[in-house]
């Protein structure tokens, strides 16, 4: 399809591991977004890429967070030692320009599970 | 601090009426954007609706207005005559000009449509 692309669509991992959380947008789409979604809230913000940078990290909660673009189109949301409280629904999003009324393209994410 | 409120967890409305759900916001600066997303249970984020702070006329795609009170700080959607496929979680937003895209969103209400 012609959407945006999030795998895995769920993903269980024990307590301590990394785990990589793949986004793969629009054809074209310059910018592109991590969310992370707790149960019960609206969606938090992340990271934002615009083209292979991140232009605006500042929703990384800590260091174990980490995400690449590296060829400016598929991303990559890293976690290293993972922790219960990263258990959440990681919503991606893509944009033609990521201008301010732009309308933003989500994919139907990753829920992470951390037991 | 929280820069979106939506006061309303949950909604209910008969098929065929209209349903206003409620966002108010917060902020000093005069250039941003206000968005409406529905979320069903499929995960995905849908956009709806999208106001800018300069717009004079209040925005309306199909069933879908906004009502825009700047002075009030709010941006309430109004839904006109329900569908059964309106039940979803719906979450109001918030971007400003100068930072990309980026959205920051209100906790959401959830809207059942009642046959």
């Amino acid at each position: 399809g012609a959407g945006v692309s999030q795998t895995p669509s769920n993903k269980v991992t024990e307590k301590g591991k990394y785990v990589e959380l793949r986004c793969d947008p629009i054809s074209g789409h310059t910018a592109l977004y991590w969310y992370r979604q707790s149960l019960g809230q609206g969606p938090e913000f992340l990271i934002y890429f615009q083209g292979t940078g991140a232009a605006d990290d500042s929703g990384l909660p800590n260091d174990r967070f980490f995400a690449v673009r590296p060829e400016g189109s598929v991303s990559t949301l890293k976690i290293q030692r993972t922790e219960r409280g990263d258990s959440a629904v990681y919503l991606c999003a893509s944009s033609l320009s990521g201008g301010p009324n732009t309308e933003a393209f989500f994919g139907q994410g990753t829920r992470l599970t951390v037991v | 601090a929280q820069k979106i409120t939506q006061t309303q967890p949950g909604m209910f409305v008969q098929e065929k009426e209209a349903v206003t759900l409620d966002c108010t916001y917060d902020t000093s600066d005069p250039s941003y954007g206000l968005f409406w997303y529905k979320q069903p249970s499929s995960g995905e984020m849908i956009f709806l609706i999208y106001q800018g702070s300069y717009d004079q006329q209040n925005a309306t795609e199909g069933r879908y207005s906004l009502n825009f009170q700047k002075a009030r700080k709010s941006a309430n959607l109004v839904i006109s005559a329900s569908q059964l496929g309106d039940s979803a979680m719906y979450f109001c937003a918030m971007s400003y000009y100068n930072q990309g895209g980026k959205l920051i969103f209100g906790q959401g209400t959830e809207l059942s449509v009642k046959p």
